[in-house]
């Protein structure tokens, strides 16, 4: 089946640093990527759709000078998590959508702790 | 505004019994309906995925159920094991997928217990 991989699976920040988390799609092409974060017991937030060679849709809400998503290549997006503060801490998952189908396939997730 | 509602929000049944998840759409035109499992610190891992012509779709104990004109899914687990605990979240996909606008209900917390 389809496999979508990310990059680290955790990392600790101090206040003020820049993050990058990669998201790969390992065994197919994936033209649409999808960035989103999850607080503790919540639903997944949808960030931001990222679509190769083109510039990111961000939500509402969401900065996109904050949150620099780059979608490189049909197997990986990546995004950067600038001058990172505490309340960034969260659970950031993306998602791979082939040009085969609907079906979304999610990678594993990155811890991100900021402190 | 197209909403997913998923209930109940939480449930906990002893191991071994059955339960059923609930899905309420109103998105509207209808693609697909998808149904997640996601543990505890990890990513969602699709389970079922539904189009609008299909009725019942199963995947070992897994059973999801669509009826598109009431616009309800529901999935039932079957001989539930401990390892089935986790948030089982309903997604559901407009028409016209090319704005990747799907919505996600809220999820349902799973516990089995022994």
């Amino acid at each position: 089946g389809a496999v979508v991989s990310q990059h680290p699976s955790w990392v600790i920040c101090k206040s003020g640093t820049s993050v990058k988390i990669e998201c790969r799609s390992l065994d197919f092409q994936a033209t649409t990527m999808f960035w989103y974060r999850q607080f503790p017991k919540q639903s997944l937030m949808l960030m931001a759709t990222s679509n190769e060679g083109s510039k990111a849709t961000y939500e509402q809400g969401v900065e996109k000078d904050k949150f620099l998503i780059n979608h490189a290549s049909l197997t990986l997006s990546t995004l950067t998590v600038t001058s990172a503060h505490p309340e960034d801490s969260s659970f950031y998952i993306c998602s791979a959508r082939s040009d085969m189908g609907d079906t979304q396939y999610f990678g594993p997730g990155t811890r991100l702790t900021v402190l | 505004k197209n909403q997913v509602e998923q209930s109940p929000q939480s449930l906990i049944i002893l191991e071994g019994k059955n339960c059923t998840l609930q899905c309420n759409y109103t998105v509207s035109p209808f693609s697909n309906l998808r149904w997640y499992k996601q543990d505890t610190g990890r990513g969602p891992v699709s389970l079922t995925i539904m189009t609008f012509s299909e009725n019942t779709k199963s995947n070992g104990r897994y059973t999801a159920t669509l009826d598109a004109d009431t616009k309800q899914s529901s999935l039932h687990i079957t001989a539930s094991q401990l390892s089935d605990s986790a948030s089982y979240i309903c997604v559901v996909s407009p028409y016209n997928t090319n704005a990747g606008k799907s919505t996600f209900g809220d999820g349902t917390t799973l516990t089995v217990k022994p």
